[in-house]
């Protein structure tokens, strides 16, 4: 039963479309991550909702808009895409623990996303 | 900036131990120390987690440096399995990834 699920798993694409990426997470976290791993390997967070609402946005340009329909998911929609969004995408989640202690992030597999 | 810091590449062999180092000097006293680590083609896995007291758990061992500016893996026997990109973490508000360390384990 796999806690955090992303799909596509692969996804090619040509310059300019718009596509989503979908994360859903079955661990009753409050908070969900998007991270971005580029072709050096750097994983970079771009976004994280707690609870559906937005509260980390990393400088990520705006064609990039996500979504928490709720707060077990939370999707990714990249319009007009550009060859540098060639990437694997990574969704998270965790549960903030109160006081000091964080929980530890669950990643899915990863979206590896071609842009030619 | 992840602010912490780790060499790139580390080498050891099968079945010895190894010591995965890190340096995050600039660590506040209420932040907890996380490492993960990605194996080839997989998403990031959680692997250990400590504040000041050295934490063990079946994956791993954690030592925290008295004045918490350091603390260092442990993998008590590498396996040909260990072999990926162990990231060190300082807990924070935003989750951030260093380049980590690529761990090469011979047989």
């Amino acid at each position: 039963d796999t806690a955090v699920s992303q799909t596509p798993k692969y996804l090619v694409t040509q310059m300019g479309n718009d596509k989503s990426i979908k994360c859903e997470q079955n661990l009753g976290h409050d908070t969900m991550y998007w991270y971005k791993q580029d072709s050096k390997k750097f994983l970079k967070i771009m976004f994280s909702y707690n609870n559906k609402e937005l509260i980390i946005n990393e400088t990520v340009p705006n064609r990039f808009s996500p979504k928490s329909p709720d707060k077990a998911h939370l999707n990714l929609h990249i319009n007009s895409l550009e060859l540098g969004d060639s990437a694997v995408y990574f969704c998270a989640s965790s549960q903030p623990g109160q006081g000091e202690a964080r929980s530890p992030l669950h990643f899915g597999n990863g979206t590896r996303l071609t842009v030619t | 900036d992840a602010k912490t810091t780790q060499p790139n590449s580390m080498e050891s062999n099968e079945e010895e131990p190894v010591h995965l180092p890190c340096n995050h000097s600039t660590i506040s006293g209420t932040d907890y120390i996380h490492w993960y680590r990605q194996l080839p083609s997989q998403g990031p896995e959680y692997v250990i987690h400590g504040l000041t007291s050295n934490v063990n758990n079946r994956m791993a061992s954690l030592a925290i440096a008295e004045d918490r500016k350091s603390s260092t893996l442990i993998l008590h026997r590498a396996t040909l399995r260990d072999a990926a990109v162990y990231y060190c973490i300082r807990g924070s508000y935003i989750p951030t990834f260093g380049r980590g360390t690529s761990l090469i384990v011979h047989p």
